[in-house]
């Protein structure tokens, strides 16, 4: 079965320090992998998709950049913090079956980022 | 542009009753899916129930289930036998067709959080 990794699940850090949050997926291939932010009282928003190694789409301008190193792996990053970055981030995934769209999203559990 | 309207902030159920959360969108698209999320305090984000726009026939998922009126842009959330267990935030959400372009991105509404009362 298909599992989602994202860690860490908590994280504090200062404003104008470096961001890496990474996502894994186990027992699927190819999948099209997202970035979610939960701001405090809102909805989800998307940050980041991507359909393959190295392609990344974004659809917020923002101070966060997105990278897919692995077929399963995406990462999260930014090089300074703003206070504006808290939020809760959730990684996502979902898969195509033959050419169509797997219309289901799976999430991990989620990063609650507080920038201090 | 897609959007998705949750206009419950907040609501409550008795245990064991029947609880309806609405939602509606907006869209130009003819071809989309629509989805209910749950949000526990856990923060895992857990598939509740999805319709397919070209189905006529409401989704049901053992006490879940939808009233979706495609002219009317409306998607609601019917929770029957209302456990506490289904405390948490619900959200609405809308992805675009794969012939529309889509990528599997999805839209979500603020989200109604749900009290479940002994």
């Amino acid at each position: 079965s298909q599992t989602i990794h994202q860690w860490p699940a908590t994280l504090v850090q200062p404003v104008g320090s470096p961001l890496s949050l990474e996502c894994t997926v186990e027992g699927t291939s190819n999948p099209n992998l997202y970035w979610y932010r939960q701001a405090a009282g809102r909805g989800l928003q998307l940050l980041f998709y991507s359909v393959g190694i190295g392609q990344i789409s974004s659809e917020v301008p923002q101070n966060l950049s997105a990278s897919r190193p692995q077929d399963r792996q995406f990462i999260l990053s930014s090089k300074k913090l703003l206070l504006s970055d808290s939020g809760f981030y959730l990684c996502a995934w979902s898969i195509q079956w033959g050419g169509l769209l797997n219309t289901e999203a799976f999430f991990g559990q989620g990063t609650r980022l507080t920038v201090v | 542009a897609q959007t998705v309207t949750q206009s419950q902030p907040e609501m409550s159920v008795q245990e064991a009753e029947t609880v309806t959360l609405s939602c509606t969108y907006d869209t130009s698209e003819n071809n989309y899916y629509l989805f209910w999320y749950k949000q526990p305090p856990s923060r895992q984000m857990i598939l509740v129930i999805r319709q397919e726009a070209y189905k006529q026939q409401n989704a049901t998922e053992n006490r879940f289930s939808v009233n979706f009126q495609k002219a009317a842009k409306s998607f609601s959330l019917k929770i029957s036998d209302s456990q506490l267990g289904d405390t948490a935030m619900y959200f609405c959400a809308f992805m675009r067709g794969q012939y529309g372009g889509s990528q599997g991105n999805l839209i979500f509404g603020k989200g109604t959080k749900l009290s479940v009362k002994p």
